[in-house]
């Protein structure tokens, strides 16, 4: 089975300090892994993915997340928070044994304060 | 990026009615769609998976009966929440996926269902 952690359920920064968004993640076996956005009443949009390839992960909008297999957490990091950051973020999983179905992290609220 | 759409964006109905909420995708062909639904404050939670023209697959503890989904077309599934009741509101999203099953999933912008 696979499960996703993300231990804060909100977070709040003032701008242009940095973001840190915690992940931990549970797969039997090589996940994927992902981080979305989610603004009010839009979909949810893509920030950056892991599948195997470099650990360091580069994506929109100046953030990145790195896979730490020993610590089995992928973290959301961006080093200067923009007011239009704040929204909901989404930690997810698949694995290609589990037909590449997304299971979802509770989600965490980014504030970001003027 | 490709983009999925959702109808009604919102829709209000009274108990023991059926409610049926439109995902497309507007260009390119869904091979899958998947529907989720998201409570206040909580994540996602897969309710089903349907491929075109075939018969949806649900997850475990999803009424088949209740949740009908209709994959007919490459482009089109549908939704229906049957005899809603209270319980039943909340937050539909549905996803689109080209091809094979390792590309990408594309969301759509949601629909909030008030069952009253």
């Amino acid at each position: 089975a696979q499960s996703v952690t993300q231990l804060d359920s909100h977070v709040s920064v003032s701008e242009g300090t940095p973001v840190l968004l915690r992940c931990n993640y549970s797969s039997s076996y090589s996940p994927s892994l992902f981080w979305y956005v989610q603004h009010p009443n839009k979909g949810l949009q893509l920030l950056l993915k892991y599948t195997s390839a470099a650990t360091l992960v580069k994506g929109i909008n100046g953030f990145e997340a790195e896979f730490k297999k020993s610590e089995t957490s992928f973290h959301l990091t961006k080093p200067s928070a923009h007011m239009s950051d704040a929204a909901e973020y989404f930690c997810v999983v698949s694995f290609t044994g589990g037909g590449n179905k997304l299971t979802f992290g509770t989600g965490t609220q980014l504030k970001v304060e003027l | 990026g490709a983009v999925v759409s959702q109808h009604p964006s919102r829709v209000i109905c009274k108990s023991g009615t059926s409610v049926k909420i439109e995902c497309r995708s507007l260009d390119f062909q869904a091979t899958t769609m998947f529907w989720y639904r998201q409570f206040p404050k909580q994540s996602l939670m897969l309710m089903a998976t349907s491929n075109e023209g075939s018969k949806a697959t649900y997850e475990q503890g999803v009424e088949k009966d209740k949740f009908l989904i209709n994959h007919a077309s490459l482009t089109l599934s549908t939704l229906t929440v049957t005899s809603a009741h209270p319980e039943d509101s909340s937050f539909y999203i549905c996803s689109a996926r080209q091809g094979l099953s390792y590309n990408e999933q594309f969301f759509g912008p949601g629909t909030r269902l008030t069952v009253l």
